[in-house]
This record gives structure tokens, C-alpha cells and sequence, in this order.
């Protein structure tokens, strides 16, 4: 019964290098978010995906990263030209399919556990 | 306005104490739920526990208890006989019911750094 699984737990890259995260969501999970979390911070909320939907990436920065959830195969998140900046960890959350859209989703997010991304 | 507020950056507690670590939250939706994960020092995020607006009881599990007051917008979480893996950040986390259709999203407060101490 494995969690969430992401890949690579550490990567770095050099600026204006790309780098690709990989998140696989528990089994049954159809719902996948990702998370970045800068140093000596919480978590903030970057990308909602469902299986071949971008469901709310209003926590993405406009320009270099994009994110994906094809029907077959992990969450890819990518982030083109890397900066500084971008060092940070980043989490993947999963969770199965949600219930009636007013009523608050109970299912809990269950977290990865985070690749942290370092660039030079 | 802070959507989370976790006010203690960091806290002591004897090993085998009580210890609460706060939360006060912002939301004008009569509907939301809130949660706290624990993060130790290896980084991963791992759930502990949850309450929904409108449950009429606190939520427990195991030594975790959320101290739920509705009234006063806190959801302190409470945890009982400390052990040293204790020793980790602990994030409050909520989630709002949002728009209809929309994303419920979650937002994370800064976190509490808690040490146990032998």
C-alpha cells in the first residue's frame, strides 16, 4: 500500500537548466496538488490537477513552470530555466475524488515526501 | 489577513509534558475544515489529524486532540505525554469551501518548531 512517492528526493541543477519533478499519487487517487515550500516557510499551493486537467494553478508563477497529469504516468511538474530563486522543497499531495462540491472535502491530502530542488 | 496564524515559532516541552501549539484561523465560510501535519526533520509531511466546522466533537487520535473553539477562530493542537520524536514542525492547515465548482483550497500556516526535551 504505497503513499505518494516522488522522484528525485534531491536535484540540482544549474541556472537556466530544466528541471522535472515526478510525483506518482497513492492508489485510487485521481487528485494531485503541488506544493512549494521556501526555507523557514509553510507550505503554498502552486498546482490542482486531475487525470488530463489543470483543475487551479492560480499558485503558479506565470512564466517558466508548467505542470501536467497525463492519463498515463506520474505528475510532472517542470520548471524551465531555473533561477536561484526556485531552491526550494517541493511537496506533492494526493487525494481520491472529492464529494459534493458544496460541501467541504474531507479527504485529506496526503503528502509525498518532497523533492528538494538546489540550484547553483 | 492571515488566512492561518500559527503565533509561536518555536516551543519547548519537557519529554512526557503536555504541550499546545496554536492556531487561530480567518475564514467568513461557514464551512471549512481544518488540519495539522507534522514535518520532522527528515522533511516529509505526514497528517495528523482533523476537524470539520461543524463537527460537535473535538477530534482525537492517539496523544494528538485538536482544541476546537469556534467561537474564537482556534484549533490548537494538543499533545499529550511528549516523546522525543515528537521533536519536528508542526503546520495548521485549512480548507475552504470556496466558490461553487472552485477548488477548495488549503492554506498553510508558518509552522511551530517544537523540541522535546530529554
Amino acid at each position: 500500500n504505497a503513499g505518494v512517492m516522488q522522484n528525485p528526493r534531491h536535484l540540482v541543477r544549474r541556472r537556466g537548466q530544466e528541471a522535472r519533478l515526478r510525483c506518482s499519487p497513492m492508489k485510487g487517487h485521481s487528485h494531485v496538488y503541488w506544493y512549494r515550500q521556501l526555507p523557514e516557510e509553510g507550505l503554498k499551493f502552486m498546482v490542482y490537477l486531475q487525470k488530463e486537467n489543470i483543475i487551479d494553478e492560480s499558485g503558479m508563477p506565470k512564466e517558466r513552470f508548467s505542470a501536467e497529469f497525463p492519463k498515463e504516468g506520474p505528475s510532472i511538474l517542470r520548471i524551465q530555466q531555473v533561477v536561484r530563486g526556485d531552491s526550494a522543497a517541493y511537496f506533492c499531495a494526493s487525494s481520491p475524488p472529492g464529494g459534493h462540491p458544496w460541501a467541504v472535502n474531507t479527504d485529506t491530502q496526503y503528502f509525498g515526501p518532497g523533492t528538494r530542488l538546489t540550484v547553483l | 489577513a492571515q488566512k492561518i496564524t500559527q503565533t509561536q515559532p518555536g516551543m519547548f516541552v519537557q519529554e512526557k509534558e503536555a504541550v499546545t501549539l496554536d492556531c487561530t484561523y480567518d475564514t467568513s465560510d461557514p464551512s471549512y475544515g481544518l488540519f495539522w501535519y507534522k514535518q520532522p526533520s527528515s522533511g516529509e509531511m505526514i497528517f495528523l489529524i482533523y476537524q470539520g466546522s461543524y463537527d460537535q466533537q473535538n477530534a482525537t487520535e492517539g496523544r494528538y486532540s485538536l482544541n476546537f473553539q469556534k467561537a474564537r477562530k482556534s484549533a490548537n493542537l494538543v499533545i499529550s505525554a511528549s516523546q522525543l520524536g515528537d521533536s519536528a514542525m508542526y503546520f495548521c492547515a485549512m480548507r475552504e469551501r470556496g466558490r461553487p465548482g472552485g477548488y477548495q483550497k488549503v492554506t498553510f500556516g508558518i509552522g511551530t518548531k517544537l523540541q522535546v526535551i530529554p
